[in-house]
């Protein structure tokens, strides 16, 4: 596609429920990136795919957390028995190769309120 | 710790110029990016140096000095439309491919 799409865009969620969100990244990225904003607080680095692989799961919070990508393509993340400190925008990112110095493209983010 | 600093808030006025400051606190240095945030939408990339010096794209310019671990986007000329977090991020020491994030600094313009 034209940009990076995340869906949903809005996602409320009762406490203990597992929710899954998505990421279609730029078509030929193989670089894919997920992060979480929370009010008032810089951008923080949950886990890069270099095409379906992952080689630094380092930043997810917890094992409630996991992500996939498949074919190199789309990303999904999933959190398992949501907490209320998960409420976040969950943005994604891509480019065409790591970390390349003209940056990533985001998408415009899941907002996730857990209740 | 790995940390970037930057301003909470800034005022300025329409037609002025304003230099939002970034001190950065992370070792492996691979350059350092500036990013536009408006509010409820996603960061748009501004610019990235890896060099020392000041590098000028429109209205927009950035500057980095590495031996003084600092940066600064100076935006002139400016608009309402600039009214926007600016987020400076810079590669972590444990992975060229991890940025490490100021919490933004939110640019509010009056006229």
């Amino acid at each position: 596609g034209a940009g990076v799409s995340q869906s949903p865009s809005n996602k409320v969620t009762e406490k203990g429920k597992d929710v899954e969100l998505r990421c279609d990244p730029i078509s030929g990225h193989t670089a894919l990136y997920w992060y979480r904003q929370s009010l008032g607080q810089g951008l923080e680095f949950l886990i890069y795919f270099q095409g379906n692989s992952a080689p630094d799961k380092s930043g997810l919070p917890s094992d409630r957390f996991s992500a996939e990508r498949t074919g190199g393509s789309v990303s999904t993340l999933t959190i398992q028995r949501t907490q209320q400190e998960d409420s976040a925008v969950y943005l994604c990112a891509s480019s065409p190769h790591l970390l390349q110095q003209w940056g990533y493209t985001f998408g415009s983010g899941t907002r996730l309120t857990v209740v | 710790g790995q940390n970037i600093d930057q301003p909470t808030e800034m005022t300025a006025t329409e037609g002025a110029i304003v230099q939002i400051n970034c001190t950065y606190q992370t070792s492996g240095f691979n350059g350092l990016f500036w990013y536009q945030q408006h509010a409820g939408e996603a960061p748009t990339f501004l610019s990235y140096n890896v060099l020392d010096g000041l590098e000028e794209k429109g209205r927009f310019s950035s500057f980095l000095s590495r031996s003084k671990w600092y940066s600064y986007l100076l935006l002139k000329e400016l608009q309402m439309k600039d009214s926007a977090s600016y987020l400076c991020a810079a590669p972590s020491r444990d992975s060229n491919y991890q940025l490490i994030w100021g919490a933004g600094t939110k640019l509010i313009i009056k006229p």
